[in-house]
């Protein structure tokens, strides 16, 4: 079966650094995504990692071992206005995305 | 730019009952998918498109059926209402890659959040 598995909550400080963990088993591989999603909004795109090592983006980084079949999302520098979930997805050998739950990220101040 | 619109942004249905959500985007996007989101799991594909006049089935594509009659529409049916079918609903749309294949960025409409009693 095809599973992707990732924290279901996490808590960090303002102004600090936090990784999110990713894990997948799918059906081949086409790329892995992470996603954000503010409570009650859609998603929206933050990266796209297709061969292994660091894509880095700003304050945000998305880190891919396909071998390992691991990501992680590195977010610095914490605002309180990213609070919210982070959705990992991989494209299978289909080329259609399979979701992980997500994680729920809490920044206190 | 509107992007990705859904309508209605939330319903509430009685058991057995049909509806049709409406999605449409003005992206000039091939594909475009409907997919609904349950608390604890991951968004689940239900029905897909990757292009007018075509349509495929997704990983929960039991009691709906879509039509993509035009490129920037897609349109979601319930035939009869069930209470496993409460979600929130999200449409979302994509360009293809250089290939022709799915880039997987996808650009998701705001939700319509169904409730069947």
């Amino acid at each position: 079966g095809q599973n992707i598995d990732q924290p279901t909550e996490m808590t960090a400080t303002e102004g600090a650094i936090v990784q999110i963990n990713c894990t997948y088993q799918t059906s081949g591989f086409n790329g892995l995504f992470w996603y954000q999603q503010h409570a009650g909004e859609a998603p929206t795109f933050l990266s796209y990692n297709v061969l292994d090592g660091l894509e880095e983006k700003g304050r945000f980084s998305s880190f891919l071992s396909r071998s390992k079949g691991y990501s992680y999302l590195l977010l610095k520098e914490l605002q309180m206005k990213d609070s919210a979930s982070y959705l990992c997805a991989v494209m299978d050998s289909n080329y259609q995305l399979i979701w992980g739950a997500g994680t729920k990220l809490i920044i206190k101040p | 730019n509107a992007g990705v619109t859904q309508t209605p942004k939330f319903r509430v249905l009685k058991t057995g009952q049909s509806m049709t959500l409406l999605c449409a985007q003005d992206m000039n996007h091939e594909y475009m998918y409907w997919y609904r989101q349950d608390p604890g799991m991951g968004l689940r594909l239900i029905h897909y498109s990757v292009g007018e006049g075509t349509t495929a089935k997704g990983e929960v594509p039991d009691g709906y059926n879509v039509s993509r009659l035009k490129k920037q529409n897609f349109l979601l049916g319930l035939e009869s209402a069930a209470p496993s079918q409460t979600s929130v609903y999200f449409c979302a749309s994509s360009p293809p890659g250089l290939a022709g294949d799915n880039t997987g960025e996808l650009f998701f409409g705001e939700g319509s959040r169904l409730t069947v009693l």
